[in-house]
């Protein structure tokens, strides 16, 4: 089953903060997230594996929580290039992907 | 490096057309996947191969779907009498091989009209 996004569009300033949430109604083995800009093609961005990871990538880090069955992408002092749409994948026992509808962020100068 | 290259970036035809769309993967991915993704949606799963064989068809939406990767490299998705709810983006990616969490490497995508 696809896993909901929240929320489906944020406006931002350049330099704020921002949540992206991904809840599931199926047990996790792993959230793949990934951006994507318009017309362009999806992004990878990090993978968190079920244990309760938390993992960074400079200003863009995300958190696993396999007994809520969510993740949180986290977002901080936002810039003009993270601007896209949010996609976060859920992976069960196999290869296989599920994506969510996206969350639409606009960062504005 | 190269990444996933697919062919044609756009393909227009009509309702009850034959359609063959192309996936390069990055040479030496073992696995290979396939996305459909419409307007205002994530990608949606078609199918997934590991090496030759189809893994995992599942996604495919009716038998008017095949693909196919004879030698384990590039990759054609097949369309027979092609419906006018077809129309979207055809993605496909690519994994190295090892775990089953690897990251996919998407490439930019066939955008599929019919008309």
């Amino acid at each position: 089953q696809q896993p909901v996004q929240s929320p489906q569009a944020v406006i931002l300033r350049e330099g704020e903060d921002a949540v992206i949430n991904c809840s599931s109604s199926k047990a996790l083995y792993s959230v793949h997230w990934y951006r994507q800009k318009h017309g362009e093609a999806p992004v990878f961005l990090m993978i968190l594996l079920k244990g309760g990871e938390q993992k960074g990538h400079e200003k863009i880090s995300a958190s696993f929580n396999e007994k809520k069955q969510q993740s949180s992408l986290y977002l901080t002092a936002s810039q003009l290039s993270y601007s896209g749409t949010y996609f976060c994948g859920i992976g069960g026992s196999n290869y296989k992907l599920t994506f969510g509808k996206g969350t639409l962020l606009t960062v504005n100068p | 490096g190269a990444g996933v290259s697919q062919t044609p970036s756009n393909k227009v035809t009509e309702k009850g057309k034959y359609v063959e769309l192309r996936c390069d993967p990055i040479s030496g991915h073992t696995a290979l996947y396939w996305y459909r993704q419409s307007l205002g949606q994530g990608p949606e799963f078609l199918i997934y191969f590991q090496g030759t064989g189809a893994a995992d068809d599942s996604g495919l939406p009716n038998d008017r779907f095949f693909a196919v990767r004879p030698e384990g490299s590039v990759s054609t998705l097949k369309i027979q009498r092609t419906e006018r709810g077809d129309s979207a983006v055809y993605l496909c990616a690519s994994s190295p091989p090892g775990l089953a969490y690897n990251e996919q490497f998407f490439g930019p995508g066939t955008r599929l009209t019919v008309l």
